[in-house]
């Protein structure tokens, strides 16, 4: 059946550091890939999602790309900052549902 | 403009017992999904709701059953409740069709069984 595997965590970085986060699914037809963070106290939140392969996923700095050929949606960030200490879901949609990894909790260190 | 919302937002029942929770979708959604959220794991899909009827189910036994309104607000209902039920269960709307393929989460309902 459709999965994803994402990293283990938790992961702490220091402020500025560079962050990747790995994601790895197995699905049947063309799926969607997004990736949720929930900040603590809060909801899931979609942070960023792409719809087709090689698509570039991107908001606050994040980046995602649909790698087809590696089944693979890796999370990236160039300069992380405390502000981004939660926990991350990698996710995929087929269909009307939605498969999502375990989470990778991050926290950010000043 | 409310996002989805749900009630109660923590509850404590005893095994065996029965239990509702309720979502109201973001304005201007029409479907609901329900999924179940263990400690330390990621979001597991229960059910969606469109039009009043249950159009998917993932993997979970018939105790969990779910209703939509005609305002698109839905309840999920668990019976003979058990220690493994114990999670978060959060509600997300989505607009007709899934066109921006984005779901919209409330906050959750964290549920213990004792």
């Amino acid at each position: 059946g459709d999965s994803v595997t994402q990293m283990e965590g938790p992961v702490t970085l220091s402020e500025e550091a560079f962050l990747t986060i790995n994601c790895t699914y197995t699905a049947t037809g063309y799926p969607s890939l997004f990736w949720y963070v929930q900040y603590p106290g809060e909801g899931l939140q979609l942070l960023l999602k792409a719809t087709k392969a090689d698509d570039k996923g991107s908001n606050k700095g994040f980046e995602a790309t649909y790698r087809k050929e590696t089944t693979s949606f890796h999370l990236e960030k160039g300069s992380v900052q405390v502000s981004d200490s939660a926990v991350y879901f990698c996710a995929l949609r087929t269909g009307n549902q939605f498969y999502f990894g375990t989470g990778t909790s991050l926290t950010v260190i000043p | 403009d409310a996002g989805v919302t749900q009630s109660p937002t923590h509850l404590i029942k005893t095994r065996g017992q029965q239990v509702t929770l309720r979502c109201s979708p973001k304005s201007g959604h029409d479907t609901v999904s329900w999924y179940q959220q263990a400690l330390g794991q990621g979001p597991q899909f229960i059910f969606q709701y469109y039009e009043e009827e249950e159009r998917q189910r993932g993997n979970f036994p018939d105790r969990f059953s779910g209703h939509q309104f005609p305002n698109y607000s839905s309840e999920l209902n668990v019976n003979a409740l058990l220690l493994g039920d114990s999670a978060l269960y959060l509600c997300a709307s989505s607009p007709l069709g899934l066109a921006t393929g984005e779901l919209f989460f409330g906050e959750g309902s964290r549920l213990t069984v004792l």
